[in-house]
């Protein structure tokens, strides 16, 4: 089965252009989690869809990153514009998600790694 | 969600049991036990989990205290392979806490 397919894979653009990450969650998967990984802060979630509606963006930094999810099978997430403190591997996860207290584990994929000059 | 502890780095022979441990005292009731790795330049993996009971499946087992303080993940056999952070989670398993919140995690290392 295909796992998370995130792309691209890497990026290196200047500083002020206009970034957009992709991710196909795993088929039959209703939620989806983008994450931002640097040494500094480690691996922290920036924002999380449940049937394609966000539900809580309160780790997203700044008004620069905006993240949709159109429909169930593809999720963006944009910044605009870039810095050069938003360089850091970002990954999509998705999980199966039907309410109530049992939560389903994540499945990653092998994240994006962004580089802005 | 409640706060882990986990040793910064192990290591282990391959071959040999690898135990991690992680410190969760003030765990609740409806929190979970989560164990995810994650294998450099790559995305994390999901382990296991578990809220009381020890759990075991093809990768690892996991022990849980009877006062769910402190858990252990064993890997049986280690390999090479097995090098990786090791991040021990705990959660609450409802919509308002689907969000995973990543520590520092324990770096292990399997030496041949």
């Amino acid at each position: 089965d295909a796992g998370v397919i995130q792309s691209p894979r890497h990026e290196v653009t200047e500083m002020g252009q206009e970034v957009t990450l992709r991710c196909k969650p795993i088929s039959g998967h209703n939620s989806l989690f983008w994450y931002r990984q640097t040494m500094m802060r480690g691996l922290e979630l920036l924002i999380y869809f449940n049937n394609n509606v966000p539900i809580d963006d309160s780790g997203m930094p700044e008004d620069r990153f905006s993240a949709k999810m159109p429909n169930a099978s593809f999720s963006t997430l944009k910044i605009q514009p870039s810095e050069p403190r938003d360089s850091a591997v970002y990954f999509c996860a998705s999980s199966r998600y039907a309410g109530g207290t049992r939560v389903q584990p994540q499945h990653f994929g092998d994240g994006t790694r962004l580089s802005i000059l | 969600d409640a706060k882990t502890t986990q040793p910064p780095s192990m290591d282990c022979a391959e071959g040999r049991a690898a135990n991690l441990p992680c410190n969760h005292s003030t765990i609740s009731g409806n929190e979970y036990v989560y164990w995810y790795r994650q294998i450099h330049s790559q995305g994390p993996q999901y382990i296991i989990h578990g809220l009381k009971n020890n759990e075991t499946n093809e990768m690892a087992s996991l022990i849980i205290t009877e006062d769910r303080k402190s858990s252990t993940l064993i890997l049986p056999h280690a390999t090479l392979r097995d090098t990786a952070v090791y991040y021990c989670i705990v959660r609450v398993g409802d919509q308002g806490a689907q969000k995973l919140v990543f520590g520092q995690g324990t770096r292990l290392t399997i030496n041949p």
